[in-house]
């Protein structure tokens, strides 16, 4: 079992609609949730954090986390075309140890 | 958010010479940085851990004499791929550890090097 799973994708949506994407760990000490964005060909970027049960807006952002499921999820509200690119989740286990999925590619339809 | 620079973006090199890739944390200390590879299509991986003032931690199957890796201050880590080769060529990205509301631990990303080996 990979220690933080995405759906590849590709996921598309048309532009105006909710996008969903979610993501799943295997550690249950891990603490901290990071959504960053990454556009081809660019490094990732911060976007989103969530460290607490429950969901925490920014936005057309919402991250959602449930610690006894172990997931968290990010809607994209309003979804843009220039909200296509690849999602990846990153969980913090302990100090130094953040892990990364593969990513989520994204595409928003116009 | 935390702003880290790389430099160069670019570098074309010939085959057997050595690169070296600069990372900043430019509003920030970072005791902490990290080295990333990404071959196209494909996601992040971690190739070692720099720490300021010690040496650093490589993952399982990265060559520490390849990749060299001084973290000399506060705001700066280098890379150097010694002896460059073809199969070198790849997104090379660093990130630096920062806390956001002062305690909650990410990570930064630089606006990575993309080294091509000729």
């Amino acid at each position: 079992q990979k220690e933080v799973e995405q759906n590849s994708g590709p996921l598309s949506v048309p532009e105006g609609a909710i996008a969903s994407l979610n993501c799943t760990y295997s550690d249950r000490v891990s603490q901290s949730f990071f959504w960053y964005r990454q556009y081809s060909g660019k490094s990732p970027e911060l976007i989103m954090s969530i460290y607490s049960n429950g969901d925490k807006e920014d936005g057309r952002f919402t991250a959602q986390l449930n610690k006894a499921s172990q997931y968290v999820s990010l809607l994209i509200r309003d979804s843009q075309p220039s909200d296509s690119a690849t999602y990846l989740c990153a969980v913090t286990r302990r100090v130094n140890d953040m892990r990364f999925g593969a990513g989520t590619r994204l595409t928003v339809k116009p | 958010g935390a702003v880290v620079s790389q430099h160069p973006s670019w570098v074309i090199c010939k085959s057997g010479t050595s690169v070296k890739i600069e990372c900043r944390s430019l509003d920030f200390q970072a005791t902490t940085m990290f080295w990333y590879r990404q071959f196209p299509k494909q996601s992040l991986m971690l190739m070692a851990t720099s720490n300021e003032g010690s040496k650093a931690t490589y993952e399982q199957g990265v060559e520490k004499d390849k990749f060299l890796i001084n973290h000399a201050s506060l705001t700066l880590s280098t890379l150097t791929v010694t002896s460059a080769h073809p199969e070198d060529s790849s997104f090379y990205i660093c990130s630096a550890r920062a806390f956001l509301q002062g305690y909650q631990e990410t990570q930064y990303f630089g606006p990575g090097t993309r080294l091509l080996v000729l």
